[in-house]
């Protein structure tokens, strides 16, 4: 079955840096298109970053563009997020979430999400 | 403020019908790009529930369905049941903003 596991979260102080990653297991990874997702403590959710299947391509929310790096090692079925110059309100579980099917715009597999609190 | 906006909160009695609305526009629904949407549960990762409009996922019960007219979508979920109260999201994508966006999420809570 589909697995999704995010990992690298924790505690970091206002402009510093956080890599995330995400390991996938249960389908064929380098054939689907990866995002990250966060939300805000008792907010709604907030779509990041998305990393075509071949990782020739990346897309960003304006939240996220210069800031944050999405990536993926298609020979480790795993995905990343490098976030940089951290700010208090980046602060939220992050999810990474698959494509329902190539180039579609639905999230059909969702981690567990992993928690970036962001504070001095 | 979101770009698709829902109500943030409908309720219902066990057995009833309900519906959550999702109000989008011209650059997002109106021009036809799909809705989907999810349920998320206190203290857990969201979970697709309709996609493309008006498919469900294997293992999502009938009783969920989905509509989509002009630049608004519905999510309906009938014979209601106590396991239904959770937090609803509508998703789409955005030709202006070229991005995925998210509802504000909607609360339903069975009476």
């Amino acid at each position: 079955q589909v697995q999704l596991v995010e990992s690298g979260g924790g505690v970091v102080q206002p402009g510093k840096s956080l890599r995330l990653s995400c390991a996938a297991s249960g389908f064929i990874f380098s054939n689907y298109g990866m995002h990250w997702v966060r939300q805000a403590p008792g907010k709604g959710l907030e779509w990041l970053a998305l990393t075509r299947n071949d990782g020739t391509e990346e897309f960003y929310a304006d939240s996220a563009q210069g800031r944050f790096i999405i990536s993926r090692d298609n020979s480790r079925n795993t995905i990343y997020l490098q976030m940089n110059s951290l700010r208090t309100d980046d602060t939220a579980l992050y999810y990474c979430a698959k494509d329902g099917n190539q180039g579609s715009s639905w999230f059909d597999y969702w981690g567990q999400g992993i928690l970036v609190t962001v504070s001095s | 403020q979101s770009v698709l906006t829902q109500p943030p909160s409908v309720s219902g009695a066990p057995g009833q019908r309900v519906t959550i609305s999702c109000t989008g526009s011209n650059s997002n629904i109106g021009v036809g790009y799909p809705v989907n949407w999810y349920q998320q549960f206190p203290g857990t990762a969201p979970k697709l529930v309709i996609y493309d409009n008006n498919n469900r996922p294997s293992g999502v019960p009938d009783r969920f369905s989905g509509s989509k007219s002009g630049t608004s979508a519905s999510l309906a979920i009938t014979g209601l049941q106590a396991e239904d109260e959770a937090d609803y999201y509508c998703q789409s994508f955005d030709m202006s903003l070229s991005d995925s966006v998210f509802g504000g999420g909607t609360r339903l809570t069975v009476l």
